[in-house]
């Protein structure tokens, strides 16, 4: 299955929290979470290189990650801002230089 | 220092010319120079990646050239097909990094 993600679609009011979940079938050890906004390309939000080893990216404010287990990291946004509508993708890799392994996004609406 | 810098935004061609997309970087330690390909509604794909240790790399229809002393790489889609409309992200990282900086795109639109 590769890495999946949910939701696919979610409609937040503005100070709601929200987790977003990704899986990834391929016991790689490396997890990334990025938000897509037009202009700006793929932004690193958080990343992670282990259980329980995680590491802020570029825009990590206002979101948390976790990983408790291999297969699973989780991203949270604490309380929602309209700043932070965007579509998510999650993605994973064996090790940094190799090819990174996408889900297909969440897009995720706050009003 | 971290930026990948990616033109044009956008891309025209017809069907069996060649598209051309450029990146250029600052950063001397990125040694992995991967590209991928994103179709609408799905996430990014690896389409092919390059070492600076050679100058080109060609799968298929597609080729990257890479110059070190410029500190740029480029993607050409040689007979570009409608199918390969699509957006497209050139990236950089370096032996040591856990972070790719990924380019800001290009949507490429091949007309039939």
């Amino acid at each position: 299955a590769g890495v999946t993600q949910t939701p696919k679609f979610r409609v937040l009011k503005t100070g709601q929290s929200m987790t977003l979940l990704c899986a990834q079938d391929m016991n790689h050890e490396y997890m990334y979470w990025y938000r897509q906004d037009p202009g700006h390309g793929l932004r690193l939000i958080h990343y992670s290189y282990g259980v329980k080893d995680t590491d802020k990216g570029e825009v990590s404010d206002g979101y948390s990650v976790s990983r408790s287990k291999t297969e699973d990291f989780l991203l949270t946004l604490e309380s929602a801002t309209s700043s932070q509508t965007s579509v998510y993708f999650c993605a994973s890799s064996q090790n940094p230089l190799q090819p990174q392994h996408f889900g297909d996004g969440t897009r995720l609406s706050i009003l | 220092q971290q930026q990948v810098k990616q033109s044009p935004q956008s891309l025209i061609v017809q069907k069996g010319g060649i598209s051309i997309i450029n990146c250029a970087y600052e950063n001397t330690a990125f040694d992995y120079f991967p590209w991928y390909q994103q179709f609408p509604g799905k996430g990014p794909a690896l389409l092919i990646a390059i070492r600076p240790d050679v100058s080109e790399k060609k799968e298929g229809r597609f080729t990257i050239s890479f110059n070190k002393s410029a500190k740029q790489f480029s993607l050409h889609i040689m007979d570009s097909q409608p199918g390969d409309s699509a957006t497209y992200f050139c990236a950089a990282n370096y032996t040591g990094g856990f972070k790719t900086i990924f380019g800001a795109g290009t949507r490429l639109f091949v007309k039939a």
